[in-house]
């Protein structure tokens, strides 16, 4: 099967511009999370979507950072205006359901460095 | 505030020594998944534990999961540079359907 698939693979960006991520899922997997990994760290959840529906966002910093996931497929991650310590990967993974049955699976993750 | 707690952080150690990585919680955990994660790439699924006090071999990993599900353990005996990497524990707390990481360890065998 085909694994996640993310977009862009690297993007350079300046302070206070605009940035999106794209994730395409596995297909049939209905839970999609996005996760901020800093360098050498644990991946930090932003935001966890069941379907078109979010699960928690209670990391996203909601005054900048958004997302979507319009037809419970792929989603796309927004920072509007970024800030230096966005500088990280950012992971996008799915899972069949949300329980510990069904494993997550990762993309290869978009650097993004904020100069 | 942080649920699962890894030591040690970094770890560098010659080719052919034993180590033992930890994973900490406060909180009850159903199960509890190790990953290690390559540099420029995503976490990979290495084990899934269940039950507590169950011990899972994967040719010279061995895995265990607390009595308390509360706890992880990952031990790697006569370690390779191939083993170098960052390890994850990670898993939904219990009564969440949130799924979360632990700090890592970041791992380096030297030949």
């Amino acid at each position: 099967e085909a694994g996640v698939a993310q977009s862009p693979r690297y993007k350079i960006i300046e302070k206070r511009q605009s940035v999106a991520f794209w994730c395409n899922p596995i297909s049939g997997h209905a839970t999609l999370y996005w996760y901020q990994q800093i360098l050498g760290q644990g991946p930090k959840l932003l935001i966890q979507f069941q379907n078109n529906g979010v699960v928690d966002d209670s990391q996203l910093p909601k005054d900048r950072f958004s997302a979507e996931r319009l037809k419970g497929v792929d989603s796309t991650l927004k920072i509007q205006p970024a800030k230096l310590e966005d500088s990280a990967v950012y992971l996008c993974a799915s899972s069949l359901e949300s329980t510990a049955n069904s494993p997550l699976h990762f993309g290869n993750g978009t650097r993004l460095t904020v100069t | 505030t942080q649920l699962l707690e890894q030591s040690p952080q970094f770890l560098s150690i010659q080719e052919g020594e034993n180590l033992t990585v930890y994973c900490n919680s406060s909180s009850v955990f159903s199960s509890l998944q190790w990953y290690r994660q390559e540099p420029g790439e995503g976490p990979v699924l290495l084990v899934t534990v269940v039950t507590g006090g169950e011990v899972k071999k994967l040719k010279r990993l061995t895995f265990q999961f607390g009595d308390a599900r509360k706890d992880s353990s990952l031990h790697i005996t006569a370690a390779q540079t191939g083993d170098t990497g960052l390890y994850l524990c990670a898993g939904f707390p219990s009564r969440t359907y949130k799924y979360i990481f632990g700090t890592g360890t970041r791992l380096k065998v030297l030949a």
